[in-house]
């Protein structure tokens, strides 16, 4: 059964470094997502991303963060400068459709570490 | 604002028995889907059930069911003859029309079934 891939399952960066977190979505699915949960909190939504161009993104994603789809296969997340509060088990998704009730396909998540 | 609130950070149930995780959610949005999401641990989120507002009829997948109350604004999961394999994190999620297919997130259950 085809699934989202992400890379790596965890990551340790120092506070200021850049990171990119790496997705491969569903083969035939043309929208992307990337959520994040800071420990002991809610899944929140980061961006969507459809036909190369963001589709929406929430106040957590400031200029800080980018996203890419590099080629036709792959969907990166980039942070600049982390900071300590970026650590968050990050989330990547995709689906086919866009329409109300459409299904979401995740990843299972990059734990990143911000020291 | 949507918000969504799973008040039971954790369960357990003992293998074969029926439990039921609660779910709340505070919207003005008249059409919206709701959606039930699995995690086992350290894999992906998986959808276990969803549930458009407009349907009076509750959905039900094979051992899971919802008692969806659309005036009292709350979206229950009941899991009957619980398995092994249903040990996992829930996560109750909404999703309104036209926001892309973003989802609003509660803090998720943590469910252990017990042999």
């Amino acid at each position: 059964e085809p699934e989202v891939t992400q890379t790596p399952s965890h990551q340790v960066t120092q506070m200021g470094q850049e990171v990119i977190l790496r997705c491969v979505p569903i083969s035939n699915h043309l929208y992307f997502y990337w959520y994040r949960q800071i420990l002991g909190q809610k899944v929140e939504f980061l961006v969507s991303f459809y036909n190369n161009e963001i589709s929406e993104k929430s106040e957590i994603f400031d200029d800080q963060f980018s996203v890419e789809r590099p080629d036709g296969s792959n969907f990166t997340l980039k942070i600049r400068s982390t900071k300590l509060e970026d650590s968050a088990m990050y989330f990547c998704a995709s689906s086919d459709g866009q329409g109300l009730g459409t299904e979401a396909f995740f990843g299972q998540g990059t734990r990143l570490t911000v020291v | 604002a949507q918000t969504v609130t799973q008040s039971q950070p954790e369960m357990s149930v003992q293998e074969a028995e029926t439990v039921t995780l609660s779910c709340t959610y505070d919207t003005s949005e008249s059409n919206y889907y709701l959606f039930w999401y699995k995690q086992p641990p350290s894999r992906q989120m998986i959808l276990v059930i969803r549930q458009e507002a407009y349907k009076q009829q509750n959905a039900t997948e094979n051992r899971f069911s919802v008692n969806f109350q659309k005036a009292a604004k709350s979206f229950s999961l009941k899991i009957s003859d619980s398995q092994l394999g249903d040990t996992a994190m829930y996560f109750c999620a909404f999703m309104k029309q036209g926001t892309g297919n973003q989802f609003y997130f509660g803090t998720g259950t943590s469910l252990t079934v017990i042999p």
